[in-house]
């Protein structure tokens, strides 16, 4: 049984470009969510789907950043004109749905933005 | 505004010994639940252990088991019978029922746990 899926692992992009990172959610979890780990600021949440649908981005820097979920499989985080302080792990996970399921991590897309 | 607090940031152990790491929370909500994961040094989020907040027993998954403290925001993580292998980053998190973002986690900081022979 797979776990939750993100690739690259790794990206490098320069100041003002854009970077996509994808996540692959475990086979039969509805609910999925992104977070962001630094050093400074620990582990933060950004934004949540369920069956697909976004539910709570509460956690997303309002420009720049966006979510989607095109199908149940998978999920695309695109940062528009990264900058240096968007540099760090971006983390999904995934959940059989919500309210008190565990979630289940991804090993993370580390961000360098130089 | 819920919260999570880890106060210790590094533990070191020596095998075989064990060990608690301690978390207190804040929340507003009657109804929450209380995770337990581990982070290893290559960066994987491992889940350990959870503790619904209206159960009173504590929950115990092999060698990992919680002391819950409801009056006292409190939930400690043990770990009996350490082995080297339990060397990581160890957070502690919060989800609430029914207030603002029910579905998120709120992390705490981490510990950090040194298992040594």
């Amino acid at each position: 049984n797979a776990g939750v899926i993100q690739t690259p692992r790794h990206k490098v992009t320069g100041k003002g470009q854009e970077a996509t990172l994808w996540c692959e959610p475990i086979s039969g979890h509805s609910a999925v969510f992104w977070y962001r780990q630094t050093i400074v600021q620990g582990l933060e949440f950004l934004t949540y789907f369920r069956n697909q649908a976004p539910i709570d981005d509460s956690g997303m820097p309002k420009e720049r950043f966006s979510a989607q979920m095109p199908n149940q499989s998978h999920s695309t985080l695109k940062i528009q004109s990264t900058q240096p302080q968007d540099s760090a792990v971006y983390l999904c996970a995934s959940s059989l749905g919500g309210g008190s399921y565990e979630q289940y991590f991804g090993p993370g897309t580390r961000l360098t933005v130089l | 505004a819920q919260k999570v607090t880890q106060t210790q940031t590094s533990i070191s152990v020596v095998e075989k010994t064990t060990v608690t790491m301690d978390c207190v929370y804040e929340t507003r909500d009657s109804s929450y639940f209380l995770f337990w994961y581990k982070q290893t040094a290559s960066g994987e989020i491992v889940f350990l252990i959870r503790q619904d907040s209206y159960k009173k027993e504590n929950a115990t998954v092999g060698h990992y088991s919680l002391n819950f403290q409801k009056p006292k925001s409190s939930i400690g993580l043990i770990i009996t019978a350490t082995q080297i292998e339990d060397s990581a980053v160890y957070f502690c998190a919060m989800r609430e029922a029914f207030t603002g973002s029910f579905n998120k986690l709120t992390f705490g900081a981490g510990t950090r746990l040194a298992v040594c022979p």
